[in-house]
């Protein structure tokens, strides 16, 4: 079956760095996106990766190795509203999204 | 004005009623997603339709139907709701000329008595 891991919660300090881990088993592979998703909201896009390496957008990265099935996301001075969901999804070979259940970002002053 | 919009944002109904959620989009896509996200679970995807005629079932699709009335237009019918319904529901477009991102409406909150 197809599967996408990640951490349920993490604890980070304002001001820190925050690495959120994902693994992924599917059934090919058409790319991976990170979202970001505040409590009660909708989800918003992130990072998109379909060739291995990191990929940096401001204060997020994002790292990709296909042949481990693993990225990540990196949260740089971390500020109070990077509070959120921090949601994973990979696209298969039928171009579906796989969605992780997410990982919870507790940012503690 | 949000580029995807669904209506009602929040719903509260009773097993048996029949139910309509209506997602309609500015930006010109022709991939349009309904999903439901419960809390601990990850996004589960109900159906999705790649343009006007052509349907197909995600992989929670029993007890849901959709309608896609035009390429701005997706509607998710709940037939005779039931209280494991209960869930926030979110409407997704996406280009098929582009990566695959995600564009989400601000989600419908349906509760089933």
């Amino acid at each position: 079956g197809q599967n996408i891991d990640q951490p349920t919660e993490m604890t980070a300090t304002e001001g820190a760095i925050v690495q959120i881990n994902c693994t992924y088993q599917t059934s090919g592979f058409n790319g991976l996106f990170w979202y970001q998703q505040h409590a009660g909201e909708a989800p918003t896009f992130l990072s998109y990766n379909v060739l291995d390496g990191l990929e940096e957008k401001g204060r997020f990265s994002s790292f990709l190795s296909r042949s481990k099935g693993y990225s990540y996301l990196l949260l740089k001075e971390l500020q109070m509203k990077d509070s959120a969901s921090y949601l994973c999804a990979v696209m298969d070979s039928n171009y579906q999204l796989i969605w992780g259940a997410g990982t919870k970002l507790i940012i503690k002053p | 004005d949000a580029d995807v919009t669904q209506t009602p944002r929040n719903r509260i109904t009773k097993t048996g009623k029949r139910i309509m959620l209506e997602c309609s989009q500015t930006k010109g896509h022709d991939r349009m997603y309904w999903y439901r996200q419960d809390p601990g679970l990850g996004l589960r995807l109900i159906y999705y339709s790649f343009d006007v005629k052509d349907i197909n079932k995600g992989e929670i699709s029993d007890g849901y139907s959709v309608s896609r009335q035009a390429q701005a237009k997706f509607s998710l019918s709940l037939e005779s709701a039931i209280p494991n319904q209960t869930a926030l529901y979110f409407c997704a477009t996406s280009d098929s000329r582009d990566t695959g991102e995600l564009f989400f409406g601000e989600g419908s909150r349906l509760t089933v008595l």
